[in-house]
């Protein structure tokens, strides 16, 4: 079952405006990453988070996490057209290896 | 290659005959992992590789759905008796460790696989 759910599902917006999407998840994570989808094909690895971290930046990228409310965002400045994507949480149980679990996604439309 | 490669990118098939897809990891890369997304959905766990260990199977939906891994690198996932349920984009990831056992837990897509049953 999927544990993690984005929210909104799906964002529209202008491109210079900033973009915010959320995660929640249901159990206890060692991290929690962020991945973009281009036309529904190959995703692309954003942002890591660990669990004993609270922010973490990446150029235009700023993710959150907090652990007491089991829940992570992704925010995106000053957003481009080229931004357009689905965005998808994803959560790892255990340190080391471990399968993702991938949440339905927010589909990020930034227009021009 | 550089990354991920899987194919065929697409592959259309009739109900009830089988499928092989066939997945490149990045080369030394140890872990492999299957999932599949369908129209809209997020992605669903379907297997996982791990060095010499044996399988995670646990996200295979049915019994008409297994995959190899030989050698350690190349995998492959059978579908057998498709159903037009089977259609979805499958995606294949890999990902490594240092050599200092530093674990690297992202994980690396290819393009995946988009299987219609017709």
């Amino acid at each position: 079952s999927q544990q993690g759910e984005e929210d909104p599902q799906a964002l529209s917006i202008q491109e210079g405006e900033n973009a915010t999407m959320n995660c929640s998840y249901k159990t206890s994570i060692n991290n929690l990453q962020w991945y973009r989808q281009n036309s529904g094909r190959g995703l692309v690895h954003l942002i890591l988070i660990r669990s004993n971290e609270r922010e973490k930046h990446s150029g235009r990228l700023r993710v959150t996490l907090d652990t007491s409310k089991k829940s992570s965002s992704l925010l995106i400045t000053a957003s481009r057209a080229a931004d357009t994507a689905s965005y998808f949480c994803a959560t790892g149980r255990n340190s080391g290896y471990s399968t993702l679990t991938f949440g339905k996604g927010t589909m990020l439309l930034v227009s021009p | 290659g550089a990354g991920v490669s899987q194919s065929p990118s697409n592959k259309v098939t009739e109900k009830g005959k089988d499928v092989e897809l066939r997945c490149d990891p990045i080369s030394g890369h140890t872990a492999l992992y299957w999932y599949r997304q369908s129209l809209g959905q997020g992605l669903e766990f379907l297997i996982y590789f791990q060095g010499n260990s044996a399988p995670d199977k646990s996200g295979l939906p049915s019994d008409r759905f297994s995959a190899e891994r030989t050698g350690g690198s190349v995998s492959t996932l059978t579908i057998q008796r498709t159903q037009q349920e089977d259609s979805a984009v499958y995606l294949c990831a890999s990902s490594q460790t240092s050599g200092r056992g530093i674990r690297i837990d992202t994980q690396y897509f290819g393009p995946g696989t988009r299987l219609t049953v017709l």
